[in-house]
């Protein structure tokens, strides 16, 4: 059973460089969600995809950021203009309808 | 505003030693409160989803019980492989994210 696969493990970056992230859910999972993390605290929700239709964003989702899932699979996540605040884990996980949401390991984001 | 506080913050255990972690939440309307482990450099690992007051779930040493206020993840004759941080979660009627606490920091000494 392959679990949510997530590209790269690690990422640094200087300060003011884009980065992208990616996001391979379980198959068959038509729900995909995304989570910023860091040290210390809980995930924090960032937005969510069901099939290829993002239909909640946070707050904090900036107009730096930008989450896409083209063809309802993959998910990739672009950080613009990187900033120091970026620095983070980012969680992705995906689910089935009414079922509980499964992460990946994650992309943890250095900037420099 | 919804919320969730999870405690104590940290908590060290011989093995052996029962003890259980908190979560309060205060929400608009709960559909579900979920517990994740999470080992370090790792994703939340699922453990156990609740839906209403007065459920309970069990898993090997682990037992989740929930009110209209908490829940409560019971660790019976821990082991040091038991050793993670615990997250605790709630998911709000009408949406789909998840709201974290921000976890307890378990360590089990043999």
């Amino acid at each position: 059973d392959t679990g949510v696969s997530q590209d790269p493990r690690h990422k640094i970056t200087k300060r003011g460089q884009n980065v992208t992230f990616r996001c391979d859910p379980i198959s068959e999972h038509n729900r995909l969600y995304w989570y910023r993390q860091t040290l210390g605290q809980g995930p924090e929700f960032l937005t969510y995809f069901q099939n290829e239709a993002q239909l909640e964003k946070s707050r904090l989702l900036s107009d730096r950021f930008s989450a896409e899932r083209p063809k309802g699979s993959f998910s990739t996540l672009e950080i613009q203009r990187t900033e120091q605040g970026d620095s983070a884990m980012y969680l992705c996980a995906s689910s089935l309808p009414n079922q509980p949401q499964h992460f990946g390991d994650g992309t943890r984001l250095s900037i420099l | 505003e919804d919320q969730v506080t999870q405690s104590p913050e940290a908590l060290r255990l011989q093995e052996g030693e029962s003890s259980s972690l908190n979560c309060s939440y205060t929400v608009s309307g709960l559909r579900g409160l979920f517990w994740y482990r999470q080992d370090p450099g790792k994703g939340p690992e699922f453990l156990f989803t609740l839906y209403s007051a007065g459920e309970e779930k069990e898993k090997e040493r682990l037992k989740a019980t929930l009110t209209k206020k908490e829940s409560f993840l019971h660790i019976t004759a821990p082991k040091p492989e038991d050793s993670a941080t615990y997250l605790c979660a709630v998911q709000i009627q009408g949406a789909q994210k998840l709201v974290f606490g921000q976890g307890t920091r378990l360590t089990i000494n043999p």
